[in-house]
């Protein structure tokens, strides 16, 4: 059972290029979000799926985009990174119904935008 | 807009110190409270408290809630140097449209001394 996994784990990008992030989730879970984490900070929502079929915004979703391609995988995409996008990428999941949410992390993706 | 408080923002302690991290919160339809531990990598999951004035433990770790002041503390015992980390703090909302969204505060960092 490999949990939450991202591809890839280090990446480092120029100005201006393009980029998808992937995650895949093997919990059956129903839903699946993007974070990013800066030096010093706690986790900042960027997309959210509450479940197949359905997308919406978080906290801070300028820049990004994502496709939730079926109930295991949810992909994140930058179309023209910027350095202000250098941040560590965390993709999590967890089941929507029932009483508890908690959430489930995967190992993280490292992206530096030069 | 949700919004979530921890302090202190860091301490250092020596290893058989008690610490205590405070995390204050104001959130739509709140339905719980979780805290995570992030020590290298991602986050991972200690409790989660949905009801007030139960305090949940596990070994040295204990936390409680308190829903009518809108706060939770965790509590570390005699720790050790494993104990470094990152501790978030993260209220979660009852809303499953919205795919039981967490928001995370900005962490306290503990770092515990030999």
């Amino acid at each position: 059972n490999a949990g939450v996994t991202q591809t890839p784990k280090f990446q480092v990008l120029k100005t201006g290029q393009s980029m998808t992030l992937q995650c895949a989730q093997d919990m059956n879970h129903n839903s699946m979000y993007w974070y990013r984490q800066d030096p010093g900070m706690g986790l900042r929502l960027i997309y959210y799926s509450a479940s197949e079929g359905t997308t919406d915004k978080g906290e801070v979703p300028n820049g990004y985009n994502v496709s939730r391609l079926n109930k295991r995988e949810f992909s994140l995409r930058l179309e023209s990174a910027a350095p202000s996008q250098t941040s560590v990428y965390f993709c999590a999941s967890s089941a929507t119904s029932g009483p508890y949410n908690e959430q489930f992390f995967g190992p993280g993706t490292r992206l530096t935008v030069l | 807009e949700d919004k979530v408080v921890q302090s202190p923002l860091s301490l250092v302690v020596h290893e058989g110190d008690t610490v205590t991290l405070n995390c204050s919160y104001e959130v739509t339809n709140f339905r719980s409270l979780l805290w995570y531990k992030q020590e290298k990598k991602a986050p991972t999951f200690l409790f989660m408290l949905t009801s007030s004035g139960i305090e949940k433990k596990s070994g040295r770790l204990s936390s409680i809630l308190d829903k009518k002041e809108l706060f939770s503390i965790l509590n570390i015992t005699a720790t050790q140097t494993g104990d470094s980390a990152v501790y978030l703090c993260a209220p979660g909302r009852d809303d499953e449209a919205a795919g039981n969204k967490l928001t995370f505060g900005g962490g306290t960092r503990v770092l515990v001394k030999p």
